[in-house]
């Protein structure tokens, strides 16, 4: 599985774009990028998951570079809520039963 | 959106003791999953389950440890016996399909004195 790399901590006011990064520079063809993000005393939370290119959803925004070393997690409108550890996790959809492992995560720091 | 529950939130016991921890996982889920995280520290991987049968299992699993879910109740995980080591909280998780987003319980609390 190919080896994440995060920044360790991050730190953005209330209202602010937080864009997350994560380097992945030995992805497999096979391999899929997951974003999920944990609070305090609380589980892990799927945020997005892509493969290529760009992703969007309701929470989130996923920009893959074109050789898929590098992608890119966008919160638009960060709140109090969105701090967290964001964790970006490839995992092969081919040979395991997407099995996750996670790394340290990167923390977000909101302030007001 | 889906909910994972986790019973109980807490467990205190004596080493040696066996101890289960329960997860009632989302309804049409297929795929279920354990996780340990020791306060502070990652987020590891234990086991999944799928069919009826655990799929993978991490060096964690160790041979105390096992897992069922009889007649589509519980996903339960004992161990037996528990040893200090197992202090941490466990994470509980379901997916619809081996290739989709995983849903986590708020986990369990395992305390062993």
């Amino acid at each position: 599985l190919a080896k994440t790399t995060q920044p360790p901590s991050m730190e953005a006011y209330e209202g602010q774009e937080v864009n997350v990064s994560c380097s992945h520079t030995n992805i497999a063809t096979s391999e899929y990028i997951y974003w999920y993000r944990q609070v305090p005393h609380q589980g892990p939370q799927f945020i997005i998951q892509g493969y290529k290119d760009y992703v969007v959803n309701e929470v989130a925004s996923l920009f893959i570079s074109a050789d898929r070393k590098l992608s890119t997690l966008s919160l638009p409108w960060v709140s109090l809520r969105d701090a967290a550890v964001y964790y970006c996790i490839v995992t092969d959809r081919m040979s395991n039963y997407n099995v996750l492992y996670f790394g340290s995560g990167t923390k977000l720091t909101v302030e007001p | 959106g889906p909910k994972v529950l986790q019973i109980p939130s807490h467990q205190i016991i004596d080493m040696g003791q066996m101890v289960t921890l329960n997860c009632d996982p989302v309804s049409n889920h297929l795929y279920f999953y354990w996780y340990k995280q020791i306060l502070g520290q990652q987020m590891e991987f234990l086991v999944n389950f799928y069919n009826g049968k655990v799929m993978e299992k991490s060096k964690l699993f160790k041979d105390q440890f096992s897992v069922e879910r009889p007649d589509g109740s519980y996903f339960t995980l004992k161990i037996q016996p528990t040893a200090l080591e197992d202090s941490a909280v466990y994470f509980c998780a379901s997916s619809l399909h081996r290739v989709r987003e995983q849903y986590f319980g708020p986990g369990t609390r395992l305390t062993v004195l």
